[in-house]
């Protein structure tokens, strides 16, 4: 069974804090993306890292994709309570065109 | 460039009934995916469809079925509800090119529930 574990699964802060989410497996990806959902909606997509050790930064978020294509992490410099939500990291075992999710990270920020 | 749009929004059936829900890719985009999402097991791959054949599929029971049209747009059916089938379905389009570089974006959802 291919498993992405991604933790940790609750997080609540206070506003101004910096966080990391963390996505690990023994698969290996040919790309990893981040979402986050609201409550009802589907999730939108952040971003897609594709090279292993690549680094992406959108604004105040930066995604590092592992050397070995096997993981992955998400911070959140000075989080914001509108980055409240649910991230969710997804991979594309390589070789295929099959996606695998990962359980999700809840984000309550604080004001 | 229009989104992914699912219809319904929301989806209210009984216990034995059947249901079916309808996807709309971003244009140019030739795969679905479909998902099923609960708090208890997260989000689940259902099946993928790419040019009106299904090309891979996850550990749901055959109740569970979907089909892809030429243009693109997908359809799934669920029948003989169960009370544990109400969830939020999710439905993913991709440009399916080269696997290394292929993004899914989603739809809104189609919230149903199962009384």
């Amino acid at each position: 069974t291919q498993l992405l574990e991604q933790s940790p699964q609750f997080l609540s802060i206070q506003e101004g804090e910096n966080l990391t989410v963390y996505c690990n497996s023994s698969s290996v990806f040919s790309s990893l993306q981040w979402y986050r959902q609201e409550p009802g909606e589907g999730p939108v997509l952040l971003v897609t890292v594709v090279t292993g050790g690549e680094v992406k930064k959108l604004k105040r978020l930066t995604f590092q994709f592992g050397d070995a294509r096997k993981d992955s992490s998400l911070h959140i410099t000075a989080a914001q309570p509108g980055d409240t939500g649910l991230y969710l990291c997804a991979g594309c075992i390589s070789g295929t065109y099959k996606y695998i999710f990962g359980t999700g990270t809840r984000l309550k920020v604080l004001a | 460039k229009a989104g992914v749009t699912q219809t319904p929004r929301y989806l209210i059936k009984t216990r034995g009934q059947q249901v079916t829900l309808s996807c709309s890719p971003i244009s140019g985009h030739r795969s679905v995916s479909w998902y099923q999402q609960t708090p208890g097991q997260g989000l689940q791959f259902l099946f993928e469809y790419f040019s009106e054949t299904q090309r891979n599929k996850g550990n749901f029971p055959g109740r569970f079925s979907g089909r892809q049209f030429s243009n693109s747009r997908s359809e799934m059916n669920v029948s003989t509800l169960e009370l544990g089938d109400s969830a939020l379905y999710l439905c993913a389009s991709s440009l399916a090119g080269t696997s290394s570089y292929n993004e899914q974006f989603f739809g809104p959802g189609t919230r149903l529930t199962v009384l």
